[in-house]
């Protein structure tokens, strides 16, 4: 499984975008690369995912690099709310669809 | 909301007993995966099954089971509990196995055991 590298924490001011890199230097060509976070205590929410091209929905958007060797995720006017940890994810291609979670950013979002 | 759900949310076990955590997909997932999450850590995987059938699994011992149902419900069976088998397990599924489908996971089952 690909390994990610993410910064342990990060700060953000309300209303500002939050930009979350996220290093995947030994992806394979048919990895995707999931996004997800998590608030205290609850389940990880699904926030995006992608292949090679970027992506938006209504949560954030997915820029990836054209050697796809890192990716940014951008929550494009962030509330405190999205104070959560957010995990960066290589999902295998082998067998099952597991995905391999690391330590993740601690994004803290300020009034 | 994301349509998984999961039981009991909280339970207690002693040591050595067995435990039984359920969850039911998303309607119209027929994949399931399981994942253990102890306090400060990220979410490990367990196993996923994929149509009633295990097709691939994390490094955990045998003491860790499941199953899949026709409705493509699942369990998650712990025997022999251990001190550090306390954790948050969550259900996730999918509409297929396949790489690049979007995963949904339940809101989890806290076990501890004392």
């Amino acid at each position: 499984d690909a390994k990610t590298t993410q910064p342990p924490s990060m700060d953000c001011a309300e209303g500002r975008a939050a930009n979350l890199p996220c290093n995947h230097s030994t992806i394979s060509g048919n990895e995707y690369v999931y996004w997800y976070r998590q608030i205290h205590s609850q389940g990880p929410q699904y926030i995006i995912h992608g292949l090679k091209n970027n992506e938006t929905n209504e949560m954030a958007s997915l820029i990836i690099t054209e050697d796809r060797k890192s990716s940014t995720l951008i929550l494009p006017h962030a509330t405190l709310r999205d104070t959560a940890v957010y995990y960066c994810i290589v999902s295998g291609i082998q067998g099952a669809q597991k995905l391999v979670f690391g330590q993740g950013t601690r994004l803290t979002i300020n009034p | 909301e994301t349509g998984v759900t999961q039981s009991p949310t909280h339970l207690i076990k002693t040591r050595g007993q067995q435990v039984t955590l359920r969850c039911s997909s998303q309607s119209g997932h027929n994949t399931v995966s399981w994942y253990q999450q102890a306090l400060g850590q990220g979410p490990q995987f367990i196993f996923q099954y994929y149509r009633e059938e295990e097709n691939g699994r994390g490094n955990f011992p045998p003491r860790f089971s499941g199953l899949q149902f026709p409705n493509y419900s699942s369990e998650l069976n712990v025997n022999a509990l251990e001190l550090d088998d306390s954790a948050l397990y969550l259900c996730a599924s999918s509409p297929r196995g396949d790489p690049g489908n979007t995963i949904y996971f339940g809101e989890g089952s806290w076990l501890t055991v004392v």
